[in-house]
This record gives structure tokens, C-alpha cells and sequence, in this order.
């Protein structure tokens, strides 16, 4: 099954600072990947996804993230934070082995301070 | 807008009762999935279903079952709860016509305490 690996389990960063939320997936011949945000007592909203085509996606709130195949990483990034940020945050990758699931990883907790 | 509505936001029981977690969407979804969320696991898939009457186990079904009697409603059943499902149980909805890029759509959650 494909999984995924977030390399950081909590990311503490200032106000306006950039920041990277590091995502590693197991390799597969065609994968389709996302990132979602989860707001403190809210569901997973989605941020982005690549599914093909040009390796830099472009999702809502001034998030991008970057496809590297050889790399296997789809990390997240923002150029400048700001408090409304602070959020979990949960790669993720389409499995085909359990049909239209997907499997997360365990999350990046951003909080931003000021 | 796609609109997933978990029917309760907190709910408390008590060990061994029989509760059950209810999930409506109002896409047409043909896929519907249940997930619970901890703190440091991330989200484990518990069961998912691909079409009315149709389930499949996912990663941690044991002590869960679902029932899908209709299209736009998927129901997570505890026949006897236990505190080790104390959680966050995510309800999800997805259509099929875009395969596997198609985005999960998830539902507010319900926050679970067994006592």
C-alpha cells in the first residue's frame, strides 16, 4: 500500500516567516497526492493536489507545493505565514490497493506565533 | 459545494453501549469512508464503502461495522463501545468519475468520549 512520511511532527515559526512542511511518499508508478488543513474543531479541508503536469501546485491561502519524483517528497511550502496558519496539516496519497481511500500521514502541527 | 453533515458534534457513552455515528452527504457520492483521527497517528481508515449496500474493511476495522442502506447515508456502528475508541471519527464522501485524483470531502467530525 502507499504510504506517506511527514518528516515533522510540530513546526513552531514567526509571523511572516516562510515555512516547509516536509512530505515523503513510497514510490508507485503514477501517484496522485494532496495536502489538507485542519483548523482547531473543523474537518480536513483541502489545499491542494497534484495529480499531473507542471511539478509546482498552487493551492488556497498562498500555499504551493512542490512535486519531486526522484525525491519522492510533495513538500509544502508558504512564503510568508501568518497566525490565522496555525493548523494541522496532513499529506496525503491515493491507494489504490483499498480503492478511492486515501492514506495520511500523521500530520505537521504549524503554530505561528507573533 | 459539497456538503458532508456528521449529525452530532460531541458525544458521550458509556462502555459496552451500542452507538452509532451517523454521516449524510448531498453529492451523490458513490464512495463513503470513516476514518478515526488521534493525536499522533494521523487518520486510520476504519471502513469504506463503494456503493449502497456495499463495505469493505479498512486499516482498523475490528470492534466497528457500517451500514449503507442508502446512497448519501454511511453509518459507523459501535456495537459495544470501549474506552479504546474514545476519538475523532471523520466521515468522508467522494465521487468516482474522476477516479483516484478525486479529492476526499470530509464532513466536521465527532469528537467520541467512552467513559
Amino acid at each position: 500500500a502507499q504510504s506517506v512520511t511527514q518528516l515533522d511532527s510540530q513546526v513552531p515559526v514567526f509571523e511572516e516567516a516562510p515555512v516547509e512542511l516536509r512530505c515523503n511518499y513510497s514510490s508507485s508508478v503514477s501517484v496522485y497526492l494532496f495536502w489538507y488543513v485542519q483548523y482547531p474543531n473543523q474537518g480536513l479541508q483541502l489545499l491542494l493536489k497534484y495529480l499531473s503536469g507542471s511539478t509546482l501546485v498552487k493551492g488556497i491561502n498562498g500555499f504551493e507545493a512542490e512535486f519531486n519524483k526522484s525525491q519522492t517528497s510533495f513538500h509544502l511550502r508558504k512564503p510568508s505565514v501568518h497566525i490565522s496558519d496555525t493548523a494541522e496539516y496532513f499529506c496525503a496519497v491515493s491507494d489504490l490497493s483499498s480503492g478511492y481511500a486515501l492514506n495520511f500521514g500523521k500530520g505537521t502541527s504549524l503554530l505561528v506565533t507573533p | 459545494d459539497v456538503k458532508v453533515t456528521q449529525s452530532s458534534r460531541y458525544l458521550v457513552k458509556r462502555t459496552g453501549e451500542k452507538v452509532f455515528l451517523e454521516c449524510v452527504q448531498d453529492m451523490d457520492h458513490e464512495n463513503m469512508f470513516w476514518y478515526r483521527q488521534d493525536p499522533g497517528l494521523g487518520l486510520r481508515l476504519i471502513y469504506f464503502s463503494y456503493d449502497v449496500k456495499m463495505k469493505e474493511k479498512g486499516d482498523i476495522p475490528e470492534g466497528y461495522s457500517v451500514s449503507r442502506e442508502k446512497k448519501e447515508r454511511f453509518s459507523l456502528i459501535l456495537e459495544s463501545a470501549s474506552t479504546n475508541q474514545t476519538s475523532m471519527y471523520l466521515c468522508a464522501s467522494k465521487g468516482v468519475r474522476q477516479g483516484l485524483s478525486s479529492p476526499l470531502h470530509f464532513g466536521n467530525g465527532t469528537r467520541l468520549t467512552v467513559t
